[in-house]
């Protein structure tokens, strides 16, 4: 049975960093084809696709976020970490981490977790 | 970047048959994903590889993607599918990219 289940803090200060956990089971980052993704979504609004990474260490990121963004394992074998820096009013949102279908060409994410509301306020 | 479009609502009568649109240019090219979100949940993925169905999803959702719009179809619809619908898609310059989402509503 996959599972995974977001960690973090509920309220950070603007220009502060972010660090989110994401402990899974069920499956192996150093299974062929596994991989892990960040995906956030603002109150009210759409997902947005954060980060990614897989068993081989490769990391992709979003574009406009990139030079904030840092996605790496854990210090579990079962744990990917992310963290956001400079945090601003506009990050307010709940923060999910979802396994990609392994070899899947359309990189469907299967299995997500219960999400994580991080608020940013002074 | 790459964006995909979805229409903000649909509307549809229990038991006829609902079309949710994704646009994107040259669509038709790339794979879609279809996820269902009820308020207060994590997405659930319904349709991959266009027209896909995970396990435990219902006959009743299909897929299809040609040209520059993918369809999510859901026939039959129950009072249980409504929910907000995200398309999504995989491109090779802005990796995961998201519709806006579409809330369906059963009238």
């Amino acid at each position: 049975q996959v599972t995974l289940r977001e960690s973090g803090p509920a309220l950070v200060k603007p220009t502060q960093t972010l660090k989110l956990t994401c402990t899974f089971s069920g499956f192996s980052l150093d299974t062929g084809g596994m991989s892990v993704s960040w995906i956030r979504q603002p109150p009210g609004k759409a997902l947005e696709w954060l980060a990614r990474i897989d068993g081989d260490d490769d990391k992709d990121y979003n574009k406009s976020l990139k030079t904030r963004l840092t996605i790496s394992k854990g210090t579990s074998e079962n744990q990917v970490v992310l963290t956001l820096t400079n945090m601003d009013h506009v990050d307010t949102a709940t923060y999910y981490c979802a396994r990609m279908q392994p070899f899947d060409p359309s990189n469907s994410l299967d299995y997500w977790g219960q999400g994580t509301l991080v608020t940013v306020s002074s | 970047s790459y964006e995909l479009t979805q229409p903000p609502s649909v509307s549809v009568s229990p038991g006829q048959t609902a079309s949710v649109t994704c646009s994107g240019n040259k669509l038709g090219d790339k794979y879609v994903c279809w996820y269902q979100q009820k308020p207060g949940q994590s997405p659930v993925l319904v349709i991959y590889q266009d027209h896909k169905r995970p396990s435990g999803i219902p006959e009743r959702f299909s897929g299809s993607n040609s040209g520059n719009t993918a369809t999510l179809t859901i026939s039959g619809t129950q009072a249980m599918d409504e929910a907000d619908y995200y398309c999504q898609a995989w491109d090779s310059s802005t990796d995961w990219v998201f519709g806006g989402g579409t809330r369906l509503t059963v009238l």
